[in-house]
């Protein structure tokens, strides 16, 4: 069965660092979403993307943030200058075009910023 | 805009006990509801939805959960749980267009003692 996958599982970096998390989608869906989830609290909502743009980013997707889709089949979540507030797991998820509402999650990624 | 309300942070019961974890949402406008499971160090797996018909659906593992439009509830059930069971269960709500994203509710962690 084809899964979400997400790299590295696990990262540590230093405050003020780049981060880029890496997520392959399902293959032939066009959809995808990050969230994330602060130890102990619940999954929040960063963004979301379709046709190359970005549809819906919540207030917590500032500037530092941003998504790329480089190659047609990774799409990648940046941070540019990590606060300690952003440790938290990032979860990538996608869905099909349409007859399929599920969002399908990746593993997630555990970033701790020190 | 909507949200959704787990009033029960953790649900202690016995092996082979029922169980019931509560969900309310708030929307003004149609929803999909989903029920996803997060087990230890792991990602997040979709565990039933509702869409639309029958407002009683069933996952393969015996958790059950009920629509009810008055109520504004989705209220996951199983008749008989397992030590297997253990894990935090997330209710989530979006809207019916297709990128929406999904509002998570702040989980429940479910634990099964023998």
């Amino acid at each position: 069965e084809p899964e979400v996958t997400q790299t590295p599982s696990h990262q540590v970096t230093q405050m003020g660092q780049e981060v880029i998390l890496r997520c392959v989608p399902i293959s032939n869906h066009l959809y995808f979403y990050w969230y994330r989830q602060i130890l102990g609290q619940k999954v929040e909502f960063l963004v979301s993307f379709y046709n190359n743009e970005i549809s819906e980013k919540s207030e917590i997707f500032d500037d530092q943030f941003s998504v790329e889709r480089p190659d047609g089949s990774n799409f990648t979540l940046k941070i540019r200058s990590t606060k300690l507030e952003d440790s938290a797991m990032y979860f990538c998820a996608s869905r099909p075009l349409a007859g399929e509402e599920t969002q399908y999650f990746g593993p997630g990624t555990r970033l701790l910023v020190l | 805009a909507q949200s959704v309300t787990q009033l029960d942070s953790q649900v202690p019961v016995f092996e082979e006990a029922p169980v019931e974890l509560r969900c309310n949402y708030s929307s003004s406008v149609s929803v999909y509801l989903f029920w996803y499971v997060q087990y230890p160090n792991q990602g997040l797996q979709l565990l039933l939805k509702y869409l639309s018909g029958s407002t009683l659906v069933e996952s393969i593992n015996g958790f059950e959960a009920e629509f009810n439009k008055s109520q504004t509830s989705f209220h996951l059930r199983k008749p008989s749980v397992h030590i297997s069971d253990t894990a935090e269960y997330f209710c989530a709500v979006s809207g019916t267009y297709n990128t929406d994203k999904l509002i998570f509710g702040t989980g429940t962690r479910l634990q099964v003692f023998p």
